[in-house]
């Protein structure tokens, strides 16, 4: 099955800095790259995501690249704020509509 | 409703009882999974349905765990005889699935289970 493979575990920037977060996948055939943020004691919520037929998606200030070659894709937070402290989850969906696999997620740290 | 609904909130248990953790998924989502979130880890698979096929269980941890997903739509998750080690919060998510693309999982609140 596929594997998800998530970097760094803990991540602690200033307010302001940027903030990258890296997955990498096993399974070629994943077509479906979401990222969730789950802030202390909520659910995941949806932030971003980018499926395999497009190399880059930009949503304000958050932005998911995805390297189909290399099978990673990564978490871009730009300008960050206190408020984008929380833990970062990537996944990757499987072929035909298959179950999510998660990383094991990134507690990111805003320091103001 | 408007979103995936867990019950209870929280349970507590004590060690070796029974427990039934319910999930309402979102009307018309045909995937309902669980995932087990132990404090500050990652989210850990259970179980996958989708539709009427056979449910993928390899997440499982044990033959004391369980689940169930009547009429395609609520689904229950059973722990017997509960351990120590089963503390944790259990999220139930759903996801359309069908045509050309499908859409994100969406997570209930979760239910925060403590056996004591």
């Amino acid at each position: 099955g596929e594997n998800v493979e998530q970097h760094p575990s803990t991540l602690s920037v200033q307010e302001g800095d940027s903030a990258v977060i890296k997955c990498t996948y096993s399974d070629s055939a994943s077509n479906y790259f979401p990222w969730y943020k789950q802030e202390l004691g909520k659910r995941p919520q949806l932030i971003i995501d980018i499926r395999s037929n497009v190399g880059e998606k930009k949503d304000q200030r958050i932005a998911v690249t995805l390297n189909k070659t290399a099978k990673h894709f990564s978490l871009h937070i730009t300008e960050t704020q206190p408020e984008d402290s929380a833990v970062y989850f990537c996944a990757a969906r499987g072929p035909n509509f298959n179950k999510f696999y998660f990383g094991s997620g990134t507690k990111l740290n805003v320091k103001p | 409703g408007a979103g995936v609904s867990q019950s209870p909130s929280n349970k507590v248990t004590e060690k070796g009882k029974d427990v039934e953790l319910r999930c309402d998924p979102i009307s018309g989502h045909t995937a309902l999974y669980w995932y087990r979130q132990s404090l500050g880890q990652g989210l850990e698979f259970l179980i996958y349905f989708q539709g009427n096929s056979a449910p993928d269980k390899s997440g499982l941890p044990s033959d004391r765990f369980s689940a169930e997903r009547t009429g395609g739509s609520v689904s229950t998750l059973t722990i017997q005889r509960t351990q120590q080690e089963d503390s944790a919060v259990y999220l139930c998510a759903s996801s359309l699935v069908g045509g050309s693309r499908g859409t994100e999982a969406f997570f209930g609140q979760g239910t925060r289970l403590t056996v004591v």
